[in-house]
């Protein structure tokens, strides 16, 4: 069974920290990873990451894969409250062309 | 573009009735439509995924009798929740995905999801 976990559950940080979060996969077929960030209502997309060691940026975001542990991470540099959402990541796998997620993390950043 | 939506955005109803829910894309052609339900303070998990003119494809434990899907255009897939129980109770969120796939088959566009009360 394809699985994907993220870590830590939940996060609370002030304004300005740096965060990272943590994504593991265990799935057949893997094809991609995915980050997406979940405010009230449904995720929209940061990252897509396909080859080991490669980072992807974007503003204060960034995220890298690696295949060989068969994990990711999301860092977030100075933190706002605006980044205070559910952080899901999502193994997409080509046997089924499907996304399989993360359990997510809470993020809340105060002031 | 790119833009899926979902009707209704919340709805009640009572433990026994049937509840339908709408996905539709809205400026182009999903050839693939994905259901995921989630509950509170946990993620996403897929019910099922469906292709445009063909039966939909349940994952592991969810009852396809139950959750009834429908994927008769390619702009608009419905899940009907039958005989809805309070334990159904959650927000479902569909996807939609255009194109045969290749490189960017991973691109699934999300809809503002449902959340379902049954009382």
């Amino acid at each position: 069974e394809d699985k994907v976990v993220q870590s830590p559950l939940s996060l609370v940080v002030h304004e300005g920290d740096t965060v990272t979060l943590n994504c593991s996969y265990e799935v057949t077929n893997f094809r991609s990873l995915l980050w997406y960030k979940q405010e009230k209502k449904a995720p929209t997309f940061l990252f897509m990451l396909t080859s080991s060691g490669i980072e992807k940026k974007s503003g204060r975001l960034s995220s890298i894969l690696d295949k060989k542990e068969l994990s990711s991470i999301l860092n977030i540099t100075a933190t706002q409250t605006g980044d205070s959402a559910i952080y899901l990541c999502a193994a997409f796998t080509g046997t089924a062309s499907k996304l399989t997620f993360g359990t997510g993390t809470r993020l809340q950043v105060t002031l | 573009g790119a833009v899926v939506s979902q009707h209704p955005s919340w709805v009640i109803c009572k433990s026994g009735t049937s509840v339908k829910i709408e996905c539709r894309s809205l400026d182009f052609q999903a050839t693939t439509m994905f259901w995921y339900r989630q509950f509170p303070k946990q993620s996403l998990m897929l019910m099922a995924t469906s292709n445009e003119g063909s039966k939909a494809t349940y994952e592991q434990g969810v009852e396809k009798d139950k959750f009834l899907i429908n994927h008769a255009s390619l702009t608009l897939s419905t899940l009907t929740v039958t005989s809805a129980h309070p334990e159904d109770s959650s927000f479902y969120i569909c996807s939609a995905r255009g194109g045969a796939g290749g490189q960017r088959s991973y691109e699934q566009y999300f809809g503002p999801g449902t959340r379902l009360t049954v009382t």
